[in-house]
């Protein structure tokens, strides 16, 4: 079974500081994803990876950044916390037919409060 | 753009009773369907799939769902709910992103709420 470890799981921080979500995952999976879930719009991209330094942005990236620099590890960053980034962030991989179909597995979230 | 449209935000109902979950899309290319659950303060998990062939696809905990090319839509079906199926529901679709990437869109969700 692919293995996904988020961290930190809760965060809580103040508007305008640097926060950056990890998410690791413990087998090779090509193609992994951020999403944030809010309330009434489900989960929304931020952005995907499609391999090492390969990544690309989703329908809500402005704000956000990514680095994939391993296989295994994809991170998230919010450069200047805004409390509209207040939200729970979801990493997923792309399992199944070499993750060319959308099968995703998902990390247990990230709970991110910005004051 | 691709876009998935979960018709019923909120489906109460009771214990034993039939459920079905609506999910359209849309989309004219061949596309990859999917319904995920999310238990509360829990990541989502994958309830069933279709890739391809038979237009009915069982999933887990008694669920099914019915792949509809001609009405665009994969409605989420289970005969007699149980307390244990409250949770969110989501359908997502998968079209091919320009460069050949894979990404999955999500419909907003539907919370599923069975009384005793």
């Amino acid at each position: 079974d692919a293995g996904i470890t988020q961290s930190p799981r809760h965060k809580v921080t103040e508007t305008g500081t640097p926060v950056t979500l990890r998410c690791h995952q413990t087998e090779n999976h090509r193609y992994m994803y951020w999403y944030r879930q809010d309330p009434g719009h489900g989960l929304r991209l931020i952005h995907y990876s499609y391999g090492v330094k390969d990544t690309d942005k989703g329908e809500v990236s402005d704000g956000y950044s990514v680095s994939r620099s391993k296989t295994e590890d994809f991170l998230l960053t919010l450069e200047s916390a805004t409390s509209s980034q207040t939200s729970v962030y979801f990493c997923a991989i792309s399992v199944g037919l070499a993750g060319k179909v959308g099968e995703l597995f998902f990390g247990e979230g990230s709970r991110l409060t910005v004051l | 753009a691709q876009s998935v449209t979960q018709l019923d935000s909120q489906v109460p109902v009771f214990e034993e009773a039939p459920v079905e979950l609506r999910c359209n899309y849309s989309s004219s290319v061949s596309v990859y369907l999917f319904w995920y659950v999310q238990y509360p303060n829990q990541g989502l998990q994958l309830l069933l799939k279709y890739l391809s062939g038979s237009t009915l696809v069982k999933g887990i905990n008694g669920f099914e769902a019915e792949f509809n090319k001609s009405q665009t839509s994969f409605h989420l079906r289970k005969p007699s709910v149980h307390i244990s199926d409250t949770a969110e529901y989501f359908c997502a679709v998968t079209i091919t992103h320009s460069g050949g990437s894979y990404i999955p869109t999500f419909g907003r969700g539907t919370s599923l709420i069975v009384h005793p």
